[in-house]
């Protein structure tokens, strides 16, 4: 069975300081990672993608995220925080073979502090 | 381009009730996905339709059917409601078919569902 987990229930960071969002996966074959964002009582954002090639995804908003294969993780980042990145955010991720049923991690609350 | 609109936006029922919620998907999308996030916790999965037929389920229970409609716009319905049931429920669609390529899913607003 697959899993995603977000060591992090909360990250904290000022304004104009680089911030990380931690994601670890476990997934049979080849993993297909996602993140998306999710605003106070709407639904989920997508922020980008990573399924082969280049370890460093770039997305939308000025977000990347670094896929490390040997540590099993898909971080997102972004080097200048806003105030507006303040959300939700959760690592998804697919099994090689069963593009369909996305597994979410519990999320973690961003907040940028002015 | 419309993106994925749902109805309705909130809902409330009691326990034993049953309920439908509909999905509109993305322009150009054929397969709808649901999936229930209850507060606090990541979405979980509980089923995806393609050409009109369930292709895939989750762990849930057969208290959860769905539909989908030609023009590819989808219904999830819960009977015998329980406390339980109360949490978003998220419908995302994707193009089924693209020559092996990973689709990405886009998610709908959400309806918001309270058993009382």
């Amino acid at each position: 069975a697959q899993s995603v987990a977000q060591p992090e229930d909360q990250v904290n960071v000022a304004e104009g300081n680089p911030l990380t969002v931690k994601c670890t996966y476990s997934v049979s074959g080849n993993p297909y990672l996602f993140w998306y964002v999710q605003y106070p009582n709407r639904g989920l954002q997508f922020l980008l993608k990573y399924i082969t090639g280049d370890n460093l995804v770039k997305g939308s908003y000025g977000f990347e995220a670094e896929f490390n294969k040997s540590q099993t993780s898909f971080h997102l980042k972004k080097p200048s925080a806003l105030v507006s990145d303040s959300a939700l955010y959760f690592c998804a991720a697919l099994a090689d073979g069963s593009a369909r049923q996305l597994t979410f991690g519990s999320g973690t609350q961003l907040t940028v502090l002015p | 381009d419309a993106g994925v609109t749902q109805s309705p936006t909130h809902l409330i029922k009691t326990r034993g009730q049953q309920v439908t919620l509909r999905c509109s998907p993305k322009s150009g999308h054929d397969t709808v996905s649901w999936y229930q996030q209850a507060l606090g916790q990541g979405p979980q999965f509980i089923f995806q339709y393609y050409e009109e037929e369930e292709r895939q389920r989750g762990n849930f229970p057969d208290r959860f059917s769905g539909h989908q409609f030609p023009n590819y716009s989808s219904e999830l319905n819960v009977n015998a409601l329980l406390l339980g049931d109360s949490a978003l429920y998220l419908c995302a669609s994707s193009l089924g078919v693209s020559g092996g390529r990973i689709e990405t899913q886009y998610f709908g607003p959400g309806t918001r569902l309270l058993v009382l």
